[in-house]
């Protein structure tokens, strides 16, 4: 089984700032990690993916994410939010040879300016 | 760019109705998904398709099913619409590769409420 988790439903940070968005991850071997985001009324978007290799991943927008075995994390960040940041992100995973992707909850950016 | 377009982004249907709704994607992807979206809950997949013909249930396929005739075409039906299939049905298409690495390109939802 595989599953992921965000933690949060919503992180509140004042433009300019940096950000994280949280998430964690459970899968049997090794994982397939993806961050999407979602626009007010729009479909995801693909964001960036960890598969294998650097353990920091640069994606698209600006955005990273940082993969850690360890922790079992994959938290998205970027150094210097923009109100245009504010969205819907969402984190999923799955593994080498099977189809179905999990997704978490979501987690809601509001950017303050 | 990869496409995906669903054929409605608004729908009303009452209870008992047949449903339909129709997804194409125009890159050539081998697998096809039927998500829905609700808050709180995030994305739940319903069905996937791997190839034409192929289905594969997901983690809710109760109360739908689908069809996929045609390699770019992949239609959710609701057999008989219930209240609690009112929700924000998300479609998505990725590249298959022998391995699940690729991301996957979604559509831009159809909103469907049942009364």
């Amino acid at each position: 089984a595989q599953s992921v988790a965000q933690p949060e439903d919503q992180v509140n940070v004042a433009e300019g700032n940096p950000l994280t968005v949280k998430c964690t991850y459970s899968v049997s071997g090794n994982p397939y990690l993806f961050w999407y985001v979602q626009y007010p009324n729009r479909g995801l978007q693909f964001l960036l993916k960890y598969i294998t290799g650097d353990n920091l991943v640069k994606g698209s927008y600006g955005f990273e994410a940082e993969f850690n075995k360890s922790q079992t994390s994959f938290h998205l960040k970027k150094p210097s939010a923009l109100v245009s940041d504010s969205a819907l992100y969402f984190c999923a995973v799955n593994h080498g040879g099977y189809q179905k992707v999990t997704f978490g909850t979501g987690t809601k950016l509001q950017v303050i300016p | 760019d990869v496409k995906v377009t669903q054929s409605s982004r608004y729908l009303v249907k009452r209870t008992g109705e047949k449903v339909f709704l129709e997804c194409v994607q125009d890159m050539d992807h081998e697998n096809m998904f039927w998500y829905r979206q609700d808050p709180g809950l995030g994305l739940r997949l319903i069905y996937f398709s791997y190839d034409v013909k192929m289905k594969e249930k997901g983690d809710i396929p109760e109360g739908y099913s689908v069809s996929r005739e045609k390699k770019e075409r992949f239609s959710l039906i609701l057999e008989s619409a219930s209240t609690n299939q009112t929700s924000m049905y998300l479609c998505a298409s990725s590249l298959w590769a022998g391995q699940s690495e690729n991301e996957q390109y979604f559509g831009p939802g159809t909103r469907l409420t049942v009364t």
